[in-house]
């Protein structure tokens, strides 16, 4: 059954430490992302990736960053240099960037305390 | 700056009728529109698109109508169940390169039975 899993589903963490959201599909798509959702607001790019080891920087990336050491695999860290870390976390995949449509994991809420 | 706007943030419409949302954008390379269909805690869903090369495209109940002259999309729903209500995303990109989605803020359809 393919998709994108997301975990957890919830999370907590205190101010000023580090958190990473994990994020994989078995979808085979090169191309992964990671959204930010907040209230009022539409889906902004944090960080998106081509390929296996290649990442760029989307529309809000500061206090963020990402890795893809696999295909299936592309973890969001949200550092403590992010302001406002209190958000819904969304990673999609697709099979290519040029490709239209984008298939959504099911989110993470994070709640920065 | 807000390239695609969706200035409706909620809409409420009977059971049976017509639910028209709308989407207006300001980037003339935008050239392909995708419609998002998100339930609360959960990644939005893809729902229809439409090619600039088109000016309406139908899925069964759903049909989004695309006016290139005035910037302007929308999405009819017919007849509006109540397994409708969610927030729908318009996005659009530029099909050149590798230009990402861009979103839209949302609109909350509620359905009334």
């Amino acid at each position: 059954d393919g998709g994108i899993t997301q975990s957890p589903k919830y999370l907590f963490r205190k101010e000023g430490q580090n958190v990473t959201l994990s994020c994989e599909q078995n979808l085979n798509h090169d191309a992964m992302y990671w959204y930010r959702q907040d209230p009022g607001q539409g889906l902004r790019l944090i960080y998106y990736s081509q390929i296996v080891n290649d990442f760029q920087k989307g529309d809000i990336a500061e206090g963020y960053s990402v890795s893809r050491e696999k295909k299936e695999s592309f973890p969001l860290t949200v550092t403590s240099a992010q302001k406002n870390p209190t958000a819904f976390y969304l990673c999609a995949s697709s099979v290519a960037v040029t490709y239209n449509e984008q298939f959504f994991g099911p989110g993470t809420r994070l709640t920065v305390l | 700056d807000q390239q695609v706007k969706q200035n409706s943030p909620s809409l409420s419409v009977q059971e049976g009728r017509i639910s028209i949302l709308n989407c207006d954008y300001t980037n003339s390379m935008f050239d392909y529109f995708l419609w998002y269909k998100k339930y609360p805690a959960e990644g939005p869903t893809f729902l229809i698109s439409i090619s600039s090369i088109k000016d309406k495209n139908e899925d069964g109940r759903f049909t989004v109508f695309l006016n290139k002259s005035a910037k302007h999309l929308s999405l009819h729903i017919v007849p509006s169940q109540p397994g409708d209500s969610a927030v729908y995303f318009c996005a659009a990109r530029a099909n050149f390169g590798n230009e990402k989605l861009t979103f839209g803020t949302g609109t909350r359809l509620t359905i009334i039975p």
